[in-house]
């Protein structure tokens, strides 16, 4: 069964910093494309980025409001993904999300919440 | 970047009506890589459809999928008390994969 597990959410004073986590299971995570999607309070859903799997180059894209402050990160040792989060704005709250594609479609996590606020 | 555009933004029906929502693209959505997802308050979207019209594992087949280049459309059979809810649509052919702002189906 997949899975997988955002952690590492939080409340951060804007201009501040998190890491986010997200740990996979149930497929080869070192093949898998990752990607990043948030949905800030009462607002539609917003892609962040992507990165590819080592053997496709590892790659990354970022969408526009927020190329230069995240950056997106992976461990295959601890089938792990990583989105480093920086220059936190207060419209950066929202649920962080990790998505893979597989043979049957877009798996979810459940989410973590950043919320920016002084 | 694909900006995909759902119509109506809400429609109102009732239980045992026939739902059809509406995505259409910027430009050509190649190979039908383009999504289906479902949103209650409180909940992460639920897969409902991929590849345009492929039914996702426990998806009732009530819900259906179609279209292909820049016009798709989901469609729900005859709407059960459950399915009100937001819908969205995504393409995933070309980086930045991009999201409609939602079709809010509620009950009339």
């Amino acid at each position: 069964e997949v899975q997988l597990v955002e952690s590492g959410g939080g409340l951060v004073k804007p201009g501040g910093s998190l890491r986010l986590s997200c740990t996979a299971s149930g497929f080869t995570f070192s093949n898998a494309w990752m990607n990043w999607v948030r949905q800030a309070p009462g607002k539609g859903l917003e892609w962040v980025g992507r990165i590819k799997s080592k053997t496709d180059g590892g790659t990354t894209d970022y969408a526009a409001p927020v190329k230069g402050r995240f950056t997106i990160s992976r461990d295959d040792s601890k089938n792990t993904l990583y989105l480093q989060v920086n220059s936190l704005q207060t419209e950066d709250t929202a649920v962080y999300y990790c998505l893979w594609f597989g043979g049957s479609g877009w798996y979810w996590g459940q989410g973590t919440l950043v919320t920016v606020s002084s | 970047e694909i900006v995909l555009t759902q119509s109506p933004g809400t429609l109102s029906l009732s239980p045992g009506e026939r739902a059809t929502l509406s995505c259409r693209a910027s430009q050509s959505v190649s190979s039908s890589y383009l999504a289906w997802y479902q949103q209650k308050p409180g909940q992460a979207p639920r897969l409902l459809i991929y590849g345009a019209s492929s039914r996702a594992t426990g998806i009732p087949d009530r819900f259906s999928g179609s279209g292909s280049g820049t016009d798709f459309t989901l469609t729900i059979s005859r709407l059960e008390p459950e399915d009100f809810a937001v819908y969205y649509c995504q393409q995933y052919d070309s980086s930045p994969y991009t999201f409609g702002r939602g079709t809010k189906l509620e009950i009339k």
